[in-house]
């Protein structure tokens, strides 16, 4: 079975220029989340999706950070414009999405962000 | 609102030594605890979690970790570590979400370097 697969692994950038992440989360996950991991620091939530629904985005900086969910499956993070503090690894995980049940996140290997 | 502390920011041992890391948590609701290890440029792996039952929680790569309720803590241990244990270990509580419906909001710490060293 397949893990969660993010593109690209790596993204070095200037800064005010935009950039885009991309996650495939496991084959039947409904949920989905976005973290973004500091240097020195665990994973903090950016966002959650229940399918194509955004349930919990209230860590995500609104002004400048963009995410979506289309079609319930893949999502894309979107920074624009990017300034340097942004530099980080930004996390995909998925899980399987059962109400009221704790569930297991699988997490994807990151995309490695350096703003320049 | 809960929040992870994890004691030790970098554990040096040698090989075939035993280890603790440390993780206390607070929180005002019952959470779900867990660690993960992640591997140099690599996403992070679930190696266990206590959900409920038995303190004594075992996990892959032979370690285990125990659910201390009165002491708040969920310390992650191995008797003998190998070289390959190297990474770092991040100890995370799950609480319930906006409206008390399901679990899944991750809070972690901010990690334990493991060196093993031969």
């Amino acid at each position: 079975e397949a893990g969660v697969v993010q593109s690209p692994r790596y993204k070095i950038i200037e800064k005010k220029q935009p950039v885009a992440f991309w996650c495939n989360p496991i084959s039947g996950h409904n949920t989905l989340y976005w973290y973004r991991q500091n240097l020195g620091q665990g994973p903090e939530l950016l966002i959650r999706y229940e399918n194509e629904e955004a349930v919990d985005d209230s860590q995500l900086p609104k002004d400048r950070f963009s995410a979506e969910r289309l079609k319930g499956v893949d999502s894309t993070l979107k920074i624009q414009p990017a300034e340097l503090g942004d530099s980080a690894v930004y996390l995909c995980a998925s899980s399987l999405g059962r109400r009221g049940v704790e569930e297991t996140q699988y997490f994807g290997p990151g995309t490695r962000l350096l703003v320049l | 609102a809960q929040s992870v502390t994890q004691l030790d920011s970098q554990v040096p041992v040698f090989e075939e030594a035993p280890v603790e890391l440390r993780c206390n948590y607070s929180s005002s609701v019952s959470v779900y605890l867990f660690w993960y290890v992640q591997y140099p440029n690599q996403g992070l792996q679930l190696l266990l979690k206590y959900l409920s039952g038995s303190t004594l929680v075992k996990g892959i790569n032979g370690f285990e970790a125990e659910f201390n309720k009165s002491q708040t803590s969920f310390h992650l241990r191995k008797p003998s570590v190998h070289i390959s244990d190297t990474a770092e270990y991040f100890c995370a509580v799950s609480g319930p979400l906006a409206g008390g419906t399901s679990y899944g909001k991750l809070t972690f710490g901010q990690g334990t370097i493991l060196t093993v060293h031969p």
